[in-house]
């Protein structure tokens, strides 16, 4: 059973464009959200998280959008970059108990120069 | 870098056999993760441990098993390996519960 859903499965954008990877999920008991970005070869690494406390969370060029009532939230990669390409991962996360994350299937980003 | 290690980075072994991933956490934290990542499955959760104690417990196979020790460090056994086992396997560190940091993985290949 897939509780977080994330798509595309893959996602290709000319530099400059917008990247946008939407994630939804149905336990209402998550309640942090972490994206992570993962290059070929390489662990996935923390890029932005939020709380379902605030709907927006901005660094950089990198933009989490929430949606609680519609339990969905998004990634917005702006004036996307080749260096960008990367496979993303959404998560959600359960408060207290064990911090057990369920993880969206990824999507494969391509920027192209 | 995340600050997590892991060894070795690749191994090839064939079925049937045992194999040790080894893990060290980030300085300070209490928490590792074992995970499982194929190409057709993603990230999956295998196992956790806090301080020495199995905290949590994911699609873990039977065949394989984890510990921590008291250094923090902890070991994921993999036994009787079949073919689908080749993957990679991460380890995460955490220090606050909900923020993992991943290690660059072990990619094991089953022949």
């Amino acid at each position: 059973q897939q509780q977080v859903k994330q798509s595309p499965q893959s996602l290709i954008v000319q530099k400059g464009g917008i990247s946008i990877i939407n994630c939804a999920y149905e336990n209402t008991a998550f309640d942090y959200f972490p994206w992570y970005q993962q290059f070929p070869g390489k662990g996935p690494a923390l890029l932005i998280a939020i709380r379902p406390d605030v709907s927006e969370k901005k660094e950089g060029r990198f933009t989490i959008s929430f949606n609680k009532s519609a339990k969905q939230f998004s990634l917005h990669i702006m004036d996307s970059q080749p260096g960008d390409s990367a496979t993303y991962f959404c998560a959600a996360i359960p408060s207290g108990g064990s911090y057990i994350p369920t993880f969206g299937r990824g999507t494969s980003l391509i920027v192209h120069p | 870098d995340s600050g997590v290690t892991q060894t070795p980075k690749h191994l090839i072994t064939a079925t049937g056999q045992r194999v040790t991933l080894r893990c060290s956490p980030r300085s300070g934290d209490l928490s590792v993760y074992w995970y499982q990542q194929s190409l057709d499955q993603g990230l999956q959760f295998l196992i956790q441990y806090y301080n020495g104690e199995e905290r949590a417990k994911g699609n873990i196979l039977e065949r394989f098993s984890a510990q921590q020790f008291p250094d923090l460090h902890s070991e994921l056994n993999l036994s009787s390996l079949e073919l689908g086992d080749s993957a990679l396997y991460f380890c995460a560190s955490s220090a606050q519960g909900d923020t993992q940091y991943f290690g660059p993985g072990t990619r094991l290949t089953v022949l």
